[in-house]
């Protein structure tokens, strides 16, 4: 039981450069949520999931695409990255109704 | 909407005093409350979890927290800090249905000898 996996677990894009992060969960949990990490900020939700085919926006939304084709995996696509985007992500599951939350390990992304 | 506060953005104590860490929320009906931890560089563990019945909750690492409806407050307290808590310190609110767990900034722990 690997639980919330995340890759790559480092990056480095260009302005303007498109890429993927990938998260994938094997505890067939139905609520998976992408989170950015900030100094100062705390946890700010961007995207999250309560089942295959259905994703709805967080607080900070712009920028990213999601997509959630099966129950295990959910990717956060950025489709022109920006410097703003320069922070650590974090995926997490968990069983709707449950509230306890399972995190990965983090990606942590730069963007020059 | 429910939100989370957490007062204090960085506590430094010695290593085997005693640490409280406040949290205020804010939701009109029983929310589930959570405290996290993230060690340097790491993801972020359950520590404990409050969803109903007994206010003072028992978690992992030796650590508690007490629910107060009566001040909105969810502390986590722990009775003596050993240097490996120094961490960053995240409570959580939840509220029924699907809607997300909302996070407050974080309090970030230093353990001095």
């Amino acid at each position: 039981n690997a639980g919330v996996t995340q890759t790559p677990k480092f990056q480095v894009l260009k302005t303007g450069q498109s890429m993927t992060l990938q998260c994938a969960q094997d505890m067939n949990h139905e609520y998976m949520s992408w989170y950015r990490q900030d100094p100062g900020m705390g946890l700010r939700l961007i995207h999250y999931s309560v089942g295959a085919g259905i994703t709805d926006q967080g607080e900070v939304p712009n920028g990213y695409n999601v997509s959630r084709s099966t129950t295990e995996d959910f990717p956060l696509r950025l489709l022109s990255a920006a410097p703003s985007q320069t922070s650590v992500y974090f995926c997490a599951s968990r069983f709707t109704g449950s509230y306890e939350q399972y995190f990965g390990p983090g990606t942590r992304l730069t963007v020059t | 909407a429910q939100s989370v506060t957490q007062p204090d953005i960085h506590i430094t104590v010695s290593e085997g005093a005693s640490l409280e860490l406040r949290c205020n929320y804010s939701y009109g009906a029983t929310p589930y409350l959570f405290w996290y931890v993230q060690s340097p560089g790491q993801g972020l563990q359950l520590l404990l979890k409050y969803f109903s019945g007994d206010t003072l909750v028992q978690g992992i690492k030796g650590f508690e927290a007490e629910f107060k409806r009566s001040q909105s407050s969810f502390n986590l307290r722990k009775p003596s800090v050993h240097w490996s808590d120094a961490a960053e310190y995240f409570c959580a609110v939840g509220a029924s249905g699907n809607t997300p767990l909302v996070f407050g900034k974080g309090t970030r722990l230093s353990v001095i000898a």
